[in-house]
Protein backbone atom coordinates (compact mmCIF):
# COMPACT_ATOMS: atom_id res chain seq x y z
CA UNK A 1 0.00 0.00 0.00
CA UNK A 2 1.75 3.26 -1.12
CA UNK A 3 1.41 5.80 1.39
CA UNK A 4 0.92 9.25 0.65
CA UNK A 5 2.42 10.76 -2.62
CA UNK A 6 3.11 14.67 -3.13
CA UNK A 7 5.11 16.26 -6.43
CA UNK A 8 7.12 17.48 -7.37
CA UNK A 9 9.23 17.42 -4.30
CA UNK A 10 10.40 20.73 -4.86
CA UNK A 11 9.61 23.50 -6.88
CA UNK A 12 11.41 26.64 -7.79
CA UNK A 13 9.50 29.60 -8.66
CA UNK A 14 10.32 33.48 -9.35
CA UNK A 15 8.02 35.69 -7.67
CA UNK A 16 4.56 36.70 -9.48
CA UNK A 17 4.74 33.25 -11.05
CA UNK A 18 2.06 30.36 -9.93
CA UNK A 19 2.84 27.39 -7.87
CA UNK A 20 0.76 24.24 -7.90
CA UNK A 21 1.54 21.35 -5.38
CA UNK A 22 -0.06 18.31 -5.89
CA UNK A 23 -0.88 15.51 -3.14
CA UNK A 24 -2.46 11.85 -3.70
CA UNK A 25 -3.99 10.48 -0.62
CA UNK A 26 -3.20 7.06 0.72
CA UNK A 27 -5.45 4.42 -1.12
CA UNK A 28 -8.80 3.93 0.88
CA UNK A 29 -8.14 7.74 2.22
CA UNK A 30 -11.13 10.32 1.20
CA UNK A 31 -9.67 13.00 4.00
CA UNK A 32 -6.80 15.33 2.93
CA UNK A 33 -5.21 18.31 5.24
CA UNK A 34 -2.52 20.55 4.29
CA UNK A 35 0.07 21.88 6.19
CA UNK A 36 3.12 24.90 6.29
CA UNK A 37 6.38 24.45 7.62
CA UNK A 38 8.24 27.83 7.63
CA UNK A 39 12.04 27.58 8.42
CA UNK A 40 12.24 26.96 12.01
CA UNK A 41 8.93 26.59 12.97
CA UNK A 42 6.52 23.75 13.29
CA UNK A 43 3.66 22.86 10.97
CA UNK A 44 0.52 24.79 10.80
CA UNK A 45 -2.76 24.02 9.56
CA UNK A 46 -3.42 25.54 6.32
CA UNK A 47 -6.90 23.53 5.04
CA UNK A 48 -8.92 20.10 5.16
CA UNK A 49 -11.10 18.33 1.91
CA UNK A 50 -12.90 15.65 1.31
CA UNK A 51 -13.84 14.93 -1.98
CA UNK A 52 -14.99 17.89 -4.08
CA UNK A 53 -15.55 19.24 -0.73
CA UNK A 54 -13.53 22.14 1.27
CA UNK A 55 -14.43 21.34 5.16
CA UNK A 56 -12.05 23.82 6.88
CA UNK A 57 -10.02 26.12 5.43
CA UNK A 58 -9.64 28.11 8.70
CA UNK A 59 -5.64 27.74 8.30
CA UNK A 60 -5.41 29.63 4.71
CA UNK A 61 -4.06 32.86 3.63
CA UNK A 62 -7.29 35.04 2.43
CA UNK A 63 -5.14 35.57 -1.06
CA UNK A 64 -3.99 34.20 -3.58
CA UNK A 65 -4.32 30.60 -1.77
CA UNK A 66 -7.11 27.91 -2.87
CA UNK A 67 -7.33 24.04 -2.71
CA UNK A 68 -9.33 21.13 -4.22
CA UNK A 69 -9.81 17.96 -4.25
CA UNK A 70 -11.91 17.09 -7.09
CA UNK A 71 -13.65 13.65 -7.58
CA UNK A 72 -11.09 12.27 -9.49
CA UNK A 73 -7.21 12.77 -9.66
CA UNK A 74 -5.44 14.57 -6.76
CA UNK A 75 -5.70 17.33 -4.25
CA UNK A 76 -3.57 20.35 -5.29
CA UNK A 77 -2.97 23.30 -3.62
CA UNK A 78 -2.32 26.37 -5.41
CA UNK A 79 -0.35 29.58 -4.98
CA UNK A 80 -1.02 32.33 -7.21
CA UNK A 81 1.97 35.40 -7.58
CA UNK A 82 3.90 33.90 -5.28
CA UNK A 83 6.05 35.94 -3.24
CA UNK A 84 9.27 35.25 -0.93
CA UNK A 85 7.36 34.61 2.08
CA UNK A 86 5.66 31.81 0.43
CA UNK A 87 8.96 29.88 0.97
CA UNK A 88 8.34 27.09 2.94
CA UNK A 89 7.74 23.24 2.73
CA UNK A 90 4.07 22.15 2.27
CA UNK A 91 3.34 18.69 3.75
CA UNK A 92 -0.16 16.58 2.67
CA UNK A 93 -1.76 14.54 4.90
CA UNK A 94 -4.34 12.14 4.80
CA UNK A 95 -7.14 9.91 6.83
CA UNK A 96 -9.84 7.28 6.32
CA UNK A 97 -13.42 8.27 6.56
CA UNK A 98 -14.45 7.23 9.67
CA UNK A 99 -15.11 8.08 13.36
CA UNK A 100 -14.04 11.74 14.22
CA UNK A 101 -11.04 12.11 16.25
CA UNK A 102 -9.85 8.66 16.15
CA UNK A 103 -8.24 8.18 13.18
CA UNK A 104 -4.41 9.20 12.66
CA UNK A 105 -3.08 11.08 10.10
CA UNK A 106 -0.58 9.67 7.38
CA UNK A 107 2.15 12.54 5.56
CA UNK A 108 3.37 12.64 2.57
CA UNK A 109 7.71 13.90 1.96
CA UNK A 110 6.43 17.26 1.62
CA UNK A 111 6.87 19.77 -1.29
CA UNK A 112 10.09 22.18 -0.89
CA UNK A 113 8.59 25.57 -2.68
CA UNK A 114 11.24 27.84 -2.96
CA UNK A 115 10.34 31.78 -4.14
CA UNK A 116 13.50 33.61 -6.17
CA UNK B 1 -8.11 28.08 21.10
CA UNK B 2 -5.47 24.98 21.26
CA UNK B 3 -2.17 25.23 21.49
CA UNK B 4 0.81 23.02 22.32
CA UNK B 5 4.17 24.15 23.83
CA UNK B 6 7.58 21.82 23.65
CA UNK B 7 10.90 22.71 24.84
CA UNK B 8 13.16 24.41 22.33
CA UNK B 9 15.91 22.85 21.12
CA UNK B 10 18.68 21.43 19.63
CA UNK B 11 19.09 19.08 22.65
CA UNK B 12 22.07 17.53 22.55
CA UNK B 13 23.14 14.15 23.68
CA UNK B 14 24.98 11.03 24.23
CA UNK B 15 24.46 7.64 23.18
CA UNK B 16 22.70 5.57 25.45
CA UNK B 17 21.98 8.81 27.40
CA UNK B 18 18.19 9.52 28.87
CA UNK B 19 15.96 11.78 26.77
CA UNK B 20 13.34 13.55 27.88
CA UNK B 21 11.21 16.19 25.72
CA UNK B 22 8.90 18.32 27.80
CA UNK B 23 4.97 18.88 25.71
CA UNK B 24 2.22 20.68 27.67
CA UNK B 25 -1.26 21.54 25.15
CA UNK B 26 -3.91 23.76 26.15
CA UNK B 27 -7.32 22.69 24.51
CA UNK B 28 -10.98 23.58 24.62
CA UNK B 29 -11.88 20.46 24.52
CA UNK B 30 -10.55 17.00 25.05
CA UNK B 31 -7.60 16.02 22.64
CA UNK B 32 -5.91 13.02 21.53
CA UNK B 33 -1.94 13.52 21.52
CA UNK B 34 0.65 12.43 19.42
CA UNK B 35 4.31 12.77 18.64
CA UNK B 36 5.84 13.02 15.68
CA UNK B 37 9.23 12.50 14.38
CA UNK B 38 10.67 14.52 11.10
CA UNK B 39 13.86 13.20 9.70
CA UNK B 40 15.92 15.41 7.46
CA UNK B 41 14.58 15.93 4.48
CA UNK B 42 11.56 13.84 5.02
CA UNK B 43 8.08 14.43 6.23
CA UNK B 44 6.37 13.47 9.60
CA UNK B 45 6.22 10.24 10.73
CA UNK B 46 3.73 9.70 13.66
CA UNK B 47 5.84 8.06 16.85
CA UNK B 48 2.93 7.07 19.24
CA UNK B 49 0.01 8.55 20.34
CA UNK B 50 -2.73 8.52 22.86
CA UNK B 51 -6.34 9.15 23.09
CA UNK B 52 -7.14 9.32 26.72
CA UNK B 53 -6.08 10.39 30.17
CA UNK B 54 -3.78 8.12 31.40
CA UNK B 55 -3.18 6.40 28.11
CA UNK B 56 0.67 5.39 27.88
CA UNK B 57 2.16 5.49 24.03
CA UNK B 58 4.90 3.89 23.62
CA UNK B 59 6.45 2.80 20.35
CA UNK B 60 10.43 2.05 19.11
CA UNK B 61 11.68 2.40 23.04
CA UNK B 62 10.08 5.48 23.45
CA UNK B 63 6.90 7.06 25.63
CA UNK B 64 4.86 9.56 26.62
CA UNK B 65 1.55 9.42 29.46
CA UNK B 66 -1.18 11.60 28.75
CA UNK B 67 -1.63 13.68 31.61
CA UNK B 68 -5.14 15.47 31.86
CA UNK B 69 -4.30 16.61 35.12
CA UNK B 70 -1.14 18.52 33.87
CA UNK B 71 -2.10 18.74 30.46
CA UNK B 72 0.96 17.42 29.43
CA UNK B 73 3.00 14.55 27.25
CA UNK B 74 5.71 14.30 27.62
CA UNK B 75 8.18 12.12 25.54
CA UNK B 76 11.14 9.95 27.49
CA UNK B 77 13.35 7.32 25.62
CA UNK B 78 15.73 5.23 28.31
CA UNK B 79 19.04 4.95 25.83
CA UNK B 80 18.98 6.76 22.71
CA UNK B 81 21.17 6.07 19.76
CA UNK B 82 22.19 7.98 16.91
CA UNK B 83 19.47 6.70 14.69
CA UNK B 84 17.07 9.05 16.84
CA UNK B 85 18.87 12.45 15.73
CA UNK B 86 15.97 14.26 14.45
CA UNK B 87 13.18 16.62 14.86
CA UNK B 88 10.24 16.06 17.21
CA UNK B 89 7.27 17.67 16.90
CA UNK B 90 4.11 16.74 19.81
CA UNK B 91 1.13 17.88 18.62
CA UNK B 92 -2.84 17.47 18.99
CA UNK B 93 -5.77 16.87 17.45
CA UNK B 94 -9.47 18.71 18.05
CA UNK B 95 -12.00 16.38 18.27
CA UNK B 96 -14.72 18.97 16.98
CA UNK B 97 -17.21 18.08 14.04
CA UNK B 98 -15.16 19.96 11.45
CA UNK B 99 -12.57 17.01 11.80
CA UNK B 100 -8.99 16.02 13.17
CA UNK B 101 -7.00 19.14 12.45
CA UNK B 102 -3.30 18.94 14.34
CA UNK B 103 -2.39 21.49 16.64
CA UNK B 104 1.83 21.02 16.35
CA UNK B 105 4.39 22.51 18.95
CA UNK B 106 7.61 24.08 17.55
CA UNK B 107 9.13 21.36 17.28
CA UNK B 108 12.44 19.84 19.36
CA UNK B 109 15.60 18.94 17.10
CA UNK B 110 17.63 15.99 19.03
CA UNK B 111 21.22 15.63 17.93
CA UNK B 112 22.62 12.19 19.53
CA UNK B 113 26.28 11.87 19.28
CA UNK B 114 28.55 8.70 19.06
Amino acid sequence: NAGVMQNPRHLVRRRGQEARLRCSPMKGHSHVYWYRQLPEEGLKFMVYLQKENIIDESGMPKERFSAEFPKEGPSILRIQQVVRGDSAAYFCASSPAGKVGIYEQYFGPGTRLTVT
Amino acid sequence: GNSVTQMEGPVTLSEEAFLTINCTYTATGYPSLFWYVQYPGEGLQLLLKATKADDKGSNKGFEATYRKETTSFHLEKGSVQVSDSAVYFCALSDRGAAGNKLTFGGGTRVLVKP
